[in-house]
This record gives structure tokens, C-alpha cells and sequence, in this order.
């Protein structure tokens, strides 16, 4: 089945180690989107790629970085974490045009920071 | 800039009961919603989305959606809840582009026998 993939389910890293969340999607779909989801409150979306151009929203902190090295993988890299940067991330994918597409999810990834 | 109002944290409802769970949303144009669903430690589930026609919305587990404009809601229902319903909704509105979804804060279910 078409899906998105979040490896790993659960991640644990020490403080200000640098690691790195990956998503995979088999629906060529042209928009990728990460979100950070704290415990009991909504995602909160981080930046997302159309196509190959990158856009990150206005409080998406530096220490969060992405790449898209093609359609079908997306990465999230977590620079110096922080204790506070616990979360689960969502990766998600939506179609151009989007506007009445609903996004895809994955699984997320379940961040701990040690 | 969209927002999603989800004024209910809790609910809990009896196994067989009706369901209503209420969300309001502020968006200058015509709004293009969904509802998703949540289990512990999982994705989001896209239960169902409206952006145009017949303001009565059915999704997928026998959840249906009304969009009323004049009050800007899009609450979910559901006629009779199973116990397999308890978890997370939460609704989303999505603005223009390429835009992700806004999502509200969420509306935890309880399913009691």
C-alpha cells in the first residue's frame, strides 16, 4: 500500500547531539511537511517542502533543519537538542494542488532527549 | 491567519451513545476543513474534509461532519460510539498554497461501558 514511512517509531538522544528523523512516501506526493507534537497539545508544523523549495514557518527555532534529497525522502535534522525539543514528529505529504487535499501522516517519531 | 477552536479538552461518552464534538474556526475565505483521529502513540487518521457542496460531510467509521457557515462550526458526529472510538480528534483548517493544516488543541474521548 501507498504510505508514509517514519523511521525510527522511537529515538532517543543525549542533549546537543545532533540526529536525524526520516520520512519516506510511495504516493509521489509533490508536499512533504514535518510537525512537532508535545505531549497532549496539536501539531505544530515546522517547515514543509513543494518540490524542491524549502519553507519554514517564522518560529521554527534554527536548530531545526530539513532536507529533501528527492521526491520521496524528506529529513529532519535536530542540530544541538534540547531537553525541550521532546516530542513526537509527524511527517505528513499532500498533493499539488493542495488546497482540498488532505495530508498524509506517518506514524511519527517519538523524540526522547537524555 | 486561520485558527481552530476545539472548546471541549475531555469527553466521555457511553459505549452505544451519540457523539458530538465541536470545533469553530476563524478563516477569512471559504475554509477547506478535516477532522483527523489520533490513537496513543500513532499518526493522524483523516476521518473525513470539506471544502464545497453538500454541507453534511460523511466520513470514514460512521463519522459524519456539518459545515455551518453562519456559525462557523464544523462539529463531528458519530449516532452510536464503540469503544475502539476512544482517542484524540482534532480539527484542521488549511489555508492557501501549499499551506499546512491548522490544527486545534484537541478533543480527548472517553468510551465508559
Amino acid at each position: 500500500d501507498a504510505m508514509v514511512i517514519q523511521n525510527p517509531r522511537y529515538q532517543v538522544t543525549q542533549f546537543g547531539k545532533p540526529v536525524t528523523l526520516s520520512c519516506s512516501q510511495t504516493l509521489n506526493h509533490n508536499v512533504m511537511y514535518w510537525y512537532q507534537q508535545k505531549s497532549s497539545q496539536a501539531p505544530k508544523l515546522l517547515f514543509h517542502y513543494y518540490d524542491k523549495d524549502f519553507n519554514n514557518e517564522a518560529d521554527t527555532p534554527d536548530n531545526f533543519q530539513s532536507r529533501r534529497p528527492n521526491t520521496s525522502f524528506c529529513f529532519l535534522d535536530i542540530r544541538s537538542p534540547g531537553l525541550g525539543d521532546a516530542a513526537m514528529y509527524l511527517c505528513a505529504t499532500s498533493t499539488r494542488p493542495s488546497l482540498n487535499s488532505p495530508l498524509h501522516f506517518g506514524n511519527g517519531t517519538r523524540l526522547t532527549v537524555t | 491567519a486561520q485558527s481552530v477552536t476545539q472548546p471541549d479538552i475531555h469527553i466521555t461518552v457511553s459505549e452505544g451513545a451519540s457523539l458530538e464534538l465541536r470545533c469553530n474556526y476563524s478563516y477569512g475565505a471559504t475554509p477547506y476543513l478535516f477532522w483527523y483521529v489520533q490513537s496513543p502513540g500513532q499518526g493522524l487518521q483523516l476521518l473525513l474534509k470539506y471544502f464545497s457542496g453538500d454541507t453534511l460531510v460523511q466520513g470514514i467509521k460512521g463519522f459524519e461532519a456539518e459545515f455551518k457557515r453562519s456559525q462557523s462550526s464544523f462539529n463531528l458526529r458519530k449516532p452510536s460510539v464503540h469503544w475502539s472510538d476512544a482517542a484524540e480528534y482534532f480539527c484542521a483548517v488549511r489555508g492557501g498554497g501549499a499551506d499546512g493544516l491548522t490544527f486545534g488543541k484537541g478533543t480527548h474521548l472517553i468510551i465508559q461501558p
